[in-house]
């Protein structure tokens, strides 16, 4: 079916840390993940997807791995900056819908 | 890069009335077009897709007749809101699509609706 569930709601790391956030998807069928930044009052923007046929994508610090077996996709964002501080929102395409996950509030503390 | 445009940003409206917000896809023609609506502190909510010239597909629980979606060109969706109540107060967002393997999912900038 169409679900996604998203850990960990919040997350807190320290500046120059590392911070993982994971989704799980019960569709075998998704071939599409794509990766949300939101800003408070502003749109969503992508900041990295991957599609079913590579394990992991990495653009600077930031990348992101899909096991399909498991049917898990985990985004990893190194050397944190305050900067990075936002909701982020992971997605999968269902037929030819996105479908998200309840979001991961990330607080960068410097 | 695809550019989606949506307006107005914010609007303030009295309960009863319609408020209408526009979307439009600024370099590519948007086959399908998406309307989410998100309160504050929760995740996008999909509530209707449109393919330009048919009738949207509204998602469970999303009441067509209160949500009036017209996709009428390659390049333009519009929502309308009808008879609005203050519970309809939102963020709401749309996403347009050339197909996703060439272009992906590019959102509006949202609206913020108020209804007093």
């Amino acid at each position: 079916g169409e679900n996604v569930e998203q850990h960990p709601s919040t997350l807190s790391v320290q500046e120059g840390d590392s911070a993982v956030i994971k989704c799980t998807y019960s569709d075998s069928a998704s071939n599409y993940f794509p990766w949300y930044k939101q800003e408070l009052g502003k749109r969503p923007q992508l900041i990295i997807d991957i599609r079913s046929n590579v394990g992991e994508k990495k653009d600077q610090r930031i990348a992101v791995t899909l096991n399909k077996t498991a049917k898990h996709f985990s985004l990893h964002i190194t050397e944190t900056q305050p900067e990075d501080s936002a909701v982020y929102f992971c997605a999968m395409e269902y037929g030819n819908k996105l479908v998200f996950g309840a979001g991961t509030i990330l607080r960068v503390k410097s | 890069g695809a550019v989606v445009s949506q307006h107005p940003s914010r609007v303030i409206c009295k309960s009863g009335t319609s408020v209408k917000i526009e979307c439009r896809s600024l370099d590519f023609q948007a086959t399908t077009m998406f309307w989410y609506r998100q309160f504050p502190k929760q995740s996008l909510m999909l509530m209707a897709t449109s393919n330009e010239g048919s009738k949207a597909t509204y998602e469970q629980g999303v009441e067509k007749d209160k949500f009036l979606i017209n996709h009428a060109s390659l390049t333009l969706s519009t929502l309308t809101v009808t008879s609005a109540h203050p519970e309809d107060s939102s963020f709401y967002i749309c996403s347009a699509t050339g197909g996703a393997d060439t272009y992906g999912y590019t959102f509006g900038s949202g609206t913020r609706l108020t209804v007093v």
